[in-house]
């Protein structure tokens, strides 16, 4: 079945440690999405790319990187800058046009 | 600025009983708007989506949402709420810079009660 696919389900961050949290479709979607959840506040955008090697910042980028050096792949990275990295983090793609994007089913990422 | 607003936190009815969540949105152009739900510990699940035609809109699992234009509204709806539908439901419209982008909601909880 297509779909995408979060890893790991749990993470932990030590202080001072980067962290990444991969994401991986098999849909042939074009572009890709990186959220952030906090409870009460819905979904933030963290970054976004609509095509391989191209991506653009969201709302919340600052302590975030990303790559896409593939169409399948978007790993997102949580970096020592981002000081309250603790949050549900959820993947999604989509193709272009009004189709949905679909989701991933997160990675929940949280301090040691 | 576009936006989406769900004016309720949370919702409570009985099994059995119609259920509307509400919503309402900014945005510039005409817009493509959307509604998912998400079980706990797990990602946003398609309810169904609103781009043109008919305003009633029917998805996944027996709800529909009425899109109204004067009122910028887009309500979800089930004529009769099982308990299985107790869930966290977003509302989303796609941002008007055509990058596929969503804006949304901060989440209505749907409580249904046997």
């Amino acid at each position: 079945d297509g779909g995408i696919t979060q890893s790991p389900k749990y993470l932990f961050r030590k202080e001072g440690q980067n962290v990444t949290l991969s994401c991986e479709q098999n849909l042939n979607h074009d572009a890709m999405y990186w959220y952030r959840q906090d409870p009460g506040q819905g979904l933030r955008l963290i970054y976004y790319s609509q095509i391989v090697n191209d991506f653009q910042k969201g709302d919340i980028a600052e302590g975030y990187s990303v790559s896409r050096e593939k169409k399948e792949s978007f790993p997102l990275t949580v970096t020592s800058a981002q000081k309250n990295p603790t949050a549900f983090y959820l993947c999604a793609s989509s193709t272009s046009g009004g189709q949905p994007q679909h989701f991933g089913d997160g990675t929940r990422l949280s301090i040691l | 600025a576009q936006s989406v607003a769900q004016p309720e936190d949370q919702v409570n009815v009985a099994e059995g009983n119609p259920l509307t969540v509400k919503c309402t949105y900014s945005v510039s152009g005409n817009p493509y708007l959307f509604w998912y739900v998400q079980y706990p510990n797990r990602g946003l699940q398609f309810l169904l989506k609103y781009i043109t035609g008919d305003n009633l809109v029917k998805g996944s699992y027996g709800f529909e949402a009425e899109f109204n234009k004067s009122q910028t509204s887009f309500h979800l709806k089930k004529p009769s709420a099982l308990v299985s539908d107790s869930a966290l439901y977003f509302c989303a419209v796609r941002d008007a810079s055509n990058t596929g982008k969503l804006i949304f909601g901060q989440g209505t909880t749907l409580q249904v009660k046997p």
